[in-house]
């Protein structure tokens, strides 16, 4: 089974600038997150999708942060304007709802990771 | 006060000893604890997972939770240096839709040859 993927790896912008993540989940899982994690810190849900519908963006900025999920599979994210403080790993996870696991696994990708200066 | 704490180390220790792993947590909502494993540069894994209070074991790891206390550990017996890594727990609270997760910082620990 194919993991999440994620693209790019890294990104360097300067301030200011806009940038996008792209993800696409493991085959036919229904949830979708992006997870921001400042070094040092653990991971924090900026957004979670149910198929293409948004369950959770309360931690979102959304004056410059934007996210959508056409379709319900790959994702985007998008930081415009960036400020140095988005300097971050953007981490996507997805997980499937009522597989045999269970619903609480999520699925991590290997990251993208933003330097703004 | 964060919802989780977790010390973030850095935890030294050499092959072959027991490592302890802890956090605690403030919201006695959160009813499922799992520990994720990081490698640098890599996304996290979930290691452990369990729901009830008391231990849960798989092979050389054992996950311990005591909701009394708000407290939950993670063992790892007989440390491998592949077991360099750092360690986040993850709490959530139960819904409709898929579990919210709330992590501690992490810890990162080195096991040395």
């Amino acid at each position: 089974e194919a993991g999440v993927a994620q693209s790019p790896r890294y990104k360097i912008i300067e301030k200011r600038q806009s940038v996008a993540f792209w993800c696409n989940p493991i085959s036919g899982h229904a949830t979708l997150y992006w997870y921001q994690q400042i070094l040092g810190q653990g991971p924090k849900l900026l957004i979670q999708f149910q198929n293409n519908g948004v369950v959770d963006d309360s931690q979102l900025p959304k004056d410059r942060f934007s996210a959508e999920r056409l379709k319900g599979v790959d994702s985007t994210l998008k930081i415009q304007p960036a400020k140095l403080e988005d300097s971050a790993v953007y981490l996507c996870a997805s997980s499937s709802r009522g597989a045999g696991t269970g619903d609480y696994e999520q699925y991590f990708g290997p990251g993208t990771r933003l330097t703004v200066t | 006060q964060k919802e989780v704490e977790q010390d973030p180390g850095p935890l030294s220790v050499p092959e072959g000893a027991i490592v302890s792993l802890n956090c605690t947590y403030s919201n006695s909502a959160f009813q499922y604890f799992m520990w994720y494993r990081q490698y640098s540069r890599k996304g996290p894994e979930l290691l452990m997972y369990t729901y009830s209070s008391g231990n849960k074991e798989d092979g050389r790891f054992t996950a311990q939770v005591d909701k009394s206390s708000k407290y939950i550990s993670l063992f790892i017996r007989d440390s491998q240096p592949s077991d360099s890594a750092t360690y986040l727990c993850a709490m959530s609270v139960p819904g409709a839709g898929s579990y919210q997760l709330t992590f501690g910082k992490g810890t990162k620990l080195s096991v040395i040859p």
